[in-house]
């Protein structure tokens, strides 16, 4: 079956522009997450929606928000770029087996964002 | 923040097993472990989940001790390709998945 595919693959933006991505789950996977990966920082939690809904969120500033609809697909926004948003950004779905459940986790391949 | 705990780099010997340890000390009954790797750029593979009992597939081994306060990765016979960085996660069902830095696993032909 088709991975999960995250749109676009590479991207560059300046500072103060806005970026949307795209990502498009593994089918009857109805929990994204997604997660900002820097060379310094590592690998981020910036948040997972689950059936449309946001149900858990990382410590980023509100500028970057997302987004889920009633087909799992989901997209997230960074408005006003700063330099420091420049990172690649992975989305990763799952079928969460309820709350006391595994939760194994299929990443995509990434955004490359790069801002100038 | 990352709950679990794993030694930063580890070498390993083409064709032999790799293991990789990683200390969740807090993990609470119905959290489970699970490991990823990485290969550079790419995004995060999933290797193997358990919750109290060893668990083996096709690409690894997973032990877990007793108390669960600790796991190991075996990577029974490991191949160049196998050079990746290794991530070790506790979590459950509906809570957010938080990595480390990992361990970066060489190995040396």
């Amino acid at each position: 079956k088709a991975g999960v595919t995250q749109t676009p693959r590479y991207l560059i933006k300046t500072r103060g522009q806005q970026v949307t991505l795209s990502c498009s789950p593994i089918s009857g996977h109805r929990s994204v997450s997604w997660y900002q990966q820097t060379p310094g920082q590592g690998l981020q939690f910036l948040f997972e929606y689950f059936s449309e809904t946001q149900r858990n969120k990382g410590n980023f500033p509100g500028r970057f928000s997302g987004r889920q609809f009633s087909n799992s697909r989901s997209e997230m926004n960074v408005s006003t770029l700063e330099l420091g948003d420049s990172a690649l950004y992975l989305c990763a779905s799952s079928w969460v087996q309820g709350a006391l459940g595994a939760n194994v986790l299929t990443f995509g391949a990434g955004s490359r964002l790069t801002v100038l | 923040d990352a709950k679990t705990t794993q030694p930063p780099s580890m070498d390993c010997a083409e064709g032999r097993a790799a293991n990789l340890p990683c200390n969740h000390s807090t993990i609470s009954g119905n959290e489970y472990v699970y490991w990823y790797r990485q290969i550079h750029s790419q995004g995060p593979q999933y290797i193997i989940h358990g919750l109290k009992n060893n668990e083996t597939n096709e690409m690894a081994s997973l032990i877990i001790t007793e108390d669960r306060k600790s796991s190991t990765l075996i990577l029974p016979h490991a191949t160049l390709r196998d050079t990746a960085v290794y991530y070790c996660i506790e979590g459950r069902g509906n809570e957010k998945l938080t990595f480390g830095t990992g361990t970066r696993l060489t190995i040396i032909p």
